[in-house]
């Protein structure tokens, strides 16, 4: 049983097209991270989110954490070649002394020219 | 800059031979964690070092050992490696002060021959 459902799996869009990407769970977290990760390289973390209800703007990406805690959304806006790769969400399970990381399963983004 | 590094980048070994992989960080974080990574999957946690306290994921084969001899350093030992091995060995670190966020060092790609 997967802990932190991601969806989609797979995106293939074109520049300049907007985009979500989901990331639920029937469990509460204390925090919910997005990581995105380049082939051959490690996860680069772009956010945090602690609060429910909370929303982060990080240039054309907005995170938003859902109210209960339970669900988080990345949206893309006007996507770039450049947005290209793994999108992870991680959450830490309330609870948890020491931030063990739940992933999703991730999101494979590829945005064409 | 305070960093996450992993050496070697690349690691070719055969079938059965002993293989070590480093991790180092100027961090000073107390927590070091080792992943294990197969082609566009989510990282799997393999185990965590808390300062000295040595924490192994119930399902991490035997296989698999690890030290932290001092605060910066901390490598993955693999006694045997099989086939089944060869994936992106990541390191990562996070602190006492924010466990939530967890930084990646860029990973080591290990080919099993």
């Amino acid at each position: 049983t997967q802990l932190l459902e991601q969806s989609p799996q797979f995106l293939s869009i074109q520049e300049g097209e907007n985009l979500t990407v989901y990331c639920n769970s029937s469990s509460v977290f204390s925090s919910l991270q997005w990581y995105r990760q380049e082939p051959g390289e490690g996860p680069v973390l772009l956010v945090t989110v602690v609060t429910g209800g909370e929303v982060k703007k990080l240039k054309r990406l907005t995170f938003q954490f859902g109210d209960a805690r339970k669900d988080s959304s990345l949206h893309i806006t006007a996507a770039q070649p450049g947005d290209t790769g793994l999108y992870l969400c991680a959450g830490v399970l309330g609870g948890t002394s020491y931030g063990k990381l739940t992933f999703g399963q991730g999101t494979i983004l590829t945005v064409h020219p | 800059d305070a960093m996450v590094i992993q050496n070697p980048r690349y690691q070719v070994t055969q079938f059965g031979k002993p293989v070590t992989l480093s991790c180092s960080q100027t961090l000073n974080h107390n927590v070091m964690y080792w992943y294990q990574q197969k082609s566009s999957q989510a990282p799997k946690l393999l185990f965590h070092y808390y300062d000295k306290d040595f924490n192994n994921e119930a399902d991490t084969p035997d296989n698999f050992q690890s030290r932290r001899p001092n605060t910066s350093f901390c490598f993955l030992d693999i006694r045997s490696p099989g086939l089944g091995d060869a994936a992106m060995y990541l390191c990562a670190t996070s602190d006492r002060r924010d466990y939530n966020e967890q930084f990646f060092g860029p990973g080591t790609r290990l080919t099993v021959l």
